[in-house]
């Protein structure tokens, strides 16, 4: 089952709007990712938060987590259309071992269109 | 080229036979992960080893798929008796330790089961 669930599915923007997208999970988490994946491709990674912070940012992107709703959002300021591609969310599952985290938890993305 | 490579980027095949995937991951990261993708979905994860050590595997990995990483090098993903179902893209990722720094993904190899 997917933990992770991106709002919105869809998003059509022009160029040089920002867009941001949101992702809401279910369990506790050690970190939050972001990924990228262009039409057909393998996924990009993006940026990761740690559930100890709270917002991060990285060149046009911005990332903020509240672990309290479960919920982060993405933001991509400035949009390209180079940008133009679905976006998906990734959080850690803690085994209930104990150890270290091992696997990714996708959602099942929001598609971003950038209007040229 | 210093990223995830997998081969073959495509695969057809009928209903029954047996295909195999080839990843090779990122020659520093010692953990590699098979996911599966379906048209409109996320990726779900599959299986992972750490080095040659097959340590997880997913109730979506039945017994008709194996997965081998000899030497901890590259891996192999085997599909026996293919069914349709099993058509997806199949990606492959690699990271260091638990990937704080995100996973690094190959281009996947897209399956096609006619």
């Amino acid at each position: 089952s997917q933990q992770g669930e991106e709002d919105p599915q869809a998003l059509s923007i022009q160029e040089g709007e920002n867009a941001t997208m949101n992702c809401s999970y279910k369990t506790s988490i050690n970190n939050l990712q972001w990924y990228r994946q262009n039409s057909g491709r393998g996924l990009v990674h993006l940026i990761l938060i740690r559930s100890n912070e709270r917002e991060k940012h990285s060149g046009r992107l911005r990332v903020t987590l509240d672990t309290s709703k479960k919920s982060s959002s993405l933001l991509i300021t400035a949009s390209r259309a180079a940008d133009t591609a679905s976006y998906f969310c990734a959080t850690d599952v803690v085994p209930y071992s104990g150890a270290g985290s091992y696997q990714l938890t996708f959602g099942k993305g929001t598609k971003l269109s950038v209007i040229p | 080229d210093t990223g995830v490579s997998q081969d073959p980027r495509h695969k057809i095949t009928k209903r029954g036979q047996n295909v195999t995937f080839r990843c090779d991951p990122i020659s520093e990261h010692n953990r590699l992960y098979w996911y599966r993708q379906t048209l409109g979905q996320g990726p779900e994860f599959l299986t992972y080893f750490q080095n040659e050590a097959q340590l997880e595997k997913s109730r979506l990995l039945s017994d008709r798929f194996s997965a081998e990483r000899p030497k901890g090098s590259f891996s192999t993903l085997e599909i026996q008796r293919t069914e349709q179902g099993d058509s997806a893209m199949y990606l492959c990722a690699s990271s260091f330790g638990e990937g704080y720094y995100g996973y690094t993904f190959g281009s996947g190899t897209r399956l096609t089961v006619v």
